[in-house]
């Protein structure tokens, strides 16, 4: 079983609509979560760090459920601009004995906001 | 802000020649990674180090290795290239600690011919 999954869409949105990405992870030892973006033919960059509390970055609110291993991502109010593939991204914290911050990436889900 | 520079952008090289990427960051993060990336497969980790002169095997080490002779600079050298070591490859790091996110660079998008 993998150790991150999520849809890989894509999704296609008109502009100003509201979009969910939802992600699983397989080890209920993760302790760290996170929201990447990738633009076409660049780097992975952080969206935002997903709390157990819950946690909203402007028009982004991002979840986290311990109990169902479950991450989500919402996008209200879409624009041209979030076109993008957005990764979900664990921690395990520890791996082979040590603290290494190895991190987990889903594949990736596209988005696509359309005018 | 964190940077980490890959030497190159995009690279041209034959099959069979010693291929050698280069990564340098600027935090005195501990731990470095080598990744590539292929469309429909995602972000798959190659390599890692979490000290210098320290490495472990990732997910697909074959056919290549790592160099990390300095706290700041982590090498991927392959070894023999082939074709299907094209690909876009990636190099990340972060401190100690196990909960922070890595900071990524730009990415060398590498064609074997």
């Amino acid at each position: 079983r993998k150790e991150v999954e999520q849809d890989p869409g894509p999704f296609n949105v008109p502009e100003g609509a509201t979009v969910a990405f939802n992600c699983t992870y397989s080890n209920s030892a993760s302790q760290s979560f996170f929201w990447y973006r990738q633009d076409c033919r660049k780097e992975p960059k952080l969206l935002m760090s997903v709390y157990s509390s819950g946690n909203e970055d402007g028009r982004f609110t991002a979840q986290l459920n311990r109990a169902s291993q479950y991450i989500s991502l919402l996008i209200r109010d879409s624009k041209l601009s979030d076109s993008a593939t957005y990764l979900c991204v664990v921690n395990r914290g520890y791996y082979r004995g040590s603290t290494l911050g190895r991190l987990y990436f889903g594949r990736g889900t596209q988005l696509t906001v359309w005018p | 802000d964190v940077k980490v520079t890959q030497s190159s952008r995009y690279l041209v090289k034959r099959t069979g020649e010693k291929v050698f990427l280069e990564c340098v960051q600027d935090m005195d993060h501990e731990n470095m990674f080598w990744y590539r990336q292929d469309p429909g497969l995602g972000l798959r980790l190659i390599y890692f180090s979490y000290d210098v002169k320290m490495k472990e095997k990732g997910d697909i080490p074959e056919g290549y290795s790592v160099s990390r002779e300095k706290k700041e600079r982590f090498s991927l050298i392959l070894e023999s290239a082939s074709t299907n070591q094209t690909s876009m490859y990636l190099c990340a790091s972060i401190s100690r600690g196990g909960n922070q996110p890595q900071h990524f660079g730009d990415g060398t998008r590498l064609s074997i011919l």
